[in-house]
């Protein structure tokens, strides 16, 4: 199993700020997934990210509101910009590891923009 | 485009009694199926995996079967517990890619 933290665990934020929610595994990842959800909803993916090349966004999120970093293989930040209180959510980093391929996720991180 | 359905989407059972939740999927073709407990305002808790060659897993109180062929999954949770109250989501992949999710059971157990 990979044990996931993420910093922060909550945050309020003013509109018209950014935030850099920070993700941390502890072991070497390939593929490490970043998703939001909504209140009362349930998770939608906002990217795959893998070392070394450029985030994979999903359909209805772009790379200037949710730009991600993925420096290594054990860390990867996504930074929520130019917020709003629609980005008000749980954010959850997620990896994929083991011999089948079972998803961990991080504890999330709690927005809520002003 | 895979889709993921969990009825119902809420539930209330007294303390004791043994619940099904329920999960279909619209492709068949799918290679992991997750089912996860989520505490309120909190992140995701693992409970069983099934892969797509198997047809249940077990854990404790907690059994979930799965049928590929008609794309439906059942979560069996025995003499349910007011510390069983959570929301219970159900997630499916293909390969190597991420998961998609259905919206969850709301389950509550009243003592």
């Amino acid at each position: 199993s990979a044990v996931i933290s993420q910093k922060p665990s909550r945050d309020i934020c003013q509109r018209g700020t950014s935030l850099t929610i920070q993700c941390q595994v502890d072991s070497q990842v390939t593929m490490m997934f970043w998703y939001r959800q909504q209140p009362g909803q349930s998770l939608t993916l906002i990217a795959t990210a893998n070392q070394g090349s450029e985030a994979t966004y999903e359909s209805g999120f772009v790379i200037d509101k949710f730009p991600i970093s993925r420096p290594n293989l054990t860390f990867s930040t996504l930074t929520v910009s130019n917020m709003s209180p629609e980005d008000s959510s749980i954010y959850l980093c997620s990896v994929s590891g083991g011999a089948v391929g079972e998803q961990y996720f991080g504890p999330g991180t709690r927005l809520t923009v002003t | 485009k895979q889709e993921v359905t969990q009825i119902p989407a809420a539930l209330s059972v007294p303390e004791g009694e043994n619940l099904v939740l329920n999960c279909s999927f619209t492709d068949s073709a799918i290679y992991n199926l997750q089912w996860f407990r989520q505490d309120p305002g909190k992140g995701l808790t693992s409970l069983l995996l099934i892969q797509s060659s198997q047809r249940e897993q077990t854990s404790g109180r907690l059994n979930a079967s799965l049928d590929k062929s008609s794309g439906r999954s059942t979560l069996y949770i025995a003499a349910s517990q007011p510390g069983d109250s959570a929301t219970y989501l159900c997630a499916v992949n293909s390969g190597n890619t991420p998961l998609v999710f259905g919206k969850g059971t709301r389950l509550s157990v009243i003592a």
